[in-house]
């Protein structure tokens, strides 16, 4: 069964609003969960580490003001696009890392389409 | 974070094996080695991991150098099922919280 899920599974808005995409530990807690955007034909791109009870690590080139992460409990971490823009369009994963050393894996969600008109 | 080289694109034949290699030169001491998959719009889904020599399971075989620079993913009598992108990935195994770093990926078609 499923580890990790989101919602939507995918959203279309207009320019200029707010979009928030749910990622779900769904058996593990989870201090650490990790955002990812892949655009068509690409690979997928780390955003940011979302760190529950406090403020997310972002990758240099991510704005942490557009793409606002909160992990308020060990099982969730919200992703919200703010003021989205057709550039914004992609594809949002978000994974959960569990385990150490050769028993570590990290489990992806099913993963988010977003398309801003 | 260790870069990543592998082939951008393969073919196969449906029954086939197919190997696929990837180059790690600057692997560190604790990382450890990690394939997965991607379907289109799926997220990735992980196949096999190993630090050195050969791990084997249901779906795949890893083979790994003892100078752990690079890495083979086997992949026994492929399906057309297996049409994906495989990721080879290197990263430090140490905690349960480092990022995985992808590279491009090798995009695998098998047809009849």
């Amino acid at each position: 069964g499923a580890v990790v899920s989101q919602h939507p599974s995918r959203v279309i808005c207009k320019s200029g609003t707010s979009v928030k995409i749910e990622c779900r530990s769904l058996d593990f807690q989870a201090t650490t969960m990790f955002w990812y955007r892949q655009f068509p034909k690409q690979s997928l791109m780390l955003m940011a580490t979302s760190n529950e009870g406090s403020k997310a690590t972002y990758e240099q080139g991510v704005e942490k003001d557009k793409f606002l992460i909160n992990h308020a409990s060990l099982t969730l971490s919200t992703l919200t696009v703010t003021s989205a823009h057709p550039e914004d369009s992609s594809f949002y994963i978000c994974s959960v890392g569990h385990g150490r050393g050769d028993n570590y894996e990290q489990y992806f969600g099913p993963g988010t389409r977003l398309t801003v008109t | 974070l260790a870069k990543t080289t592998q082939p951008i694109s393969m073919d196969s034949y449906e029954g086939q094996e197919v190997n696929i290699t990837c180059s790690h030169n600057n692997i560190a001491t604790n990382d450890y080695i990690t394939w997965y998959q991607q379907f289109p719009s799926q997220g990735p889904r992980f196949i096999i991991q190993g630090y050195k020599t050969k791990v084997t399971n249901e779906v795949a075989s890893l083979f790994i150098p003892a100078d752990r620079k690079s890495s083979t993913l086997s992949l026994p009598r492929v399906s057309l099922s297996d049409t994906a992108v495989y990721y080879c990935l290197v990263g430090d195994g140490s905690n349960s919280g480092y990022a995985l770093n992808f590279g491009k990926g090798t995009s695998l078609l098998v047809t009849p």
